[in-house]
């Protein structure tokens, strides 16, 4: 079946500038996440899903990033007036529920701030 | 708060050996915890998890975990290495507390080179 996909792969964007990045979990679950991954680190939480509402929101980094979850599936990341320092890989995950399940995994955004 | 240790940058390790990657946690409760694999240009792929019972966990491609409750260790092991295995290995851990955060705190990362 299919997996996680994230459109775009790649984005390159200039400072100040509003992206969208987009998320379509496997169908069915119901708890999606959104991480970011910088050079040389571990995914860190920005946000997760469940269903429609944003469970938590705690890791998102200031109020320039909002996300959502309309219809409970595609999920998208916005970030308001990029930063250079917003450049890194955006990944998104999806799982079953919230039971401990693993997570599985997109291939990730690219986002780069000139 | 939740964290991840994986005091190893790089691990170089020989075709046929055995390799270890090392990984400790910090939970206010109950740990559930996790190994992923990230090839290049690729997602993170799920290899193992521990929730409960058994100390030491089997999964994908031949790898195993064991965790240790004393020392908050859940290294990564393979009894003989591949050179297909070099990757980037990240540990994960996310706390059994109801009141624990649900998402994954990842460690850094270790990379893994086997030679052949």
């Amino acid at each position: 079946g299919a997996g996680v996909s994230q459109t775009p792969s790649n984005k390159v964007t200039e400072k100040g500038k509003y992206v969208e990045l987009r998320c379509d979990p496997i169908s069915g679950h119901t708890a999606l996440y959104w991480y970011r991954q910088s050079l040389g680190q571990g995914p860190e939480f920005l946000i997760y899903f469940q269903g429609t509402g944003a469970a938590d929101d705690s890791g998102l980094p200031n109020d320039r990033f909002f996300a959502v979850r309309p219809e409970g599936s595609v999920s998208t990341l916005k970030i308001q007036r990029t930063e250079r320092g917003d450049s890194a890989v955006y990944l998104c995950a999806s799982s079953p529920d919230p039971a401990p399940n693993e997570q599985f995994f997109g291939p990730g955004t690219r986002l780069t701030v000139l | 708060a939740q964290s991840v240790a994986q005091p190893e940058d790089q691990v170089n390790v020989a075709e046929g050996n055995p390799l270890t990657v090392k990984c400790t946690y910090s939970v206010s409760g109950n740990p559930y915890l996790f190994w992923y694999v990230q090839y290049p240009n690729r997602g993170l792929q799920f290899l193992l998890k521990y929730i409960t019972g058994d100390n030491l966990v089997k999964g994908s491609y031949g790898f195993e975990a064991e965790f240790n409750k004393s020392q908050t260790s859940f290294h990564l092991k393979k009894p003989s290495a591949l050179v297909s295995d070099s990757a980037l290995y990240f540990c994960a851990v996310r706390d059994m507390a109801g009141t624990g955060r649900r998402a994954l705190t990842f460690g850094s990362g270790t990379r893994l080179q086997v030679q052949p």
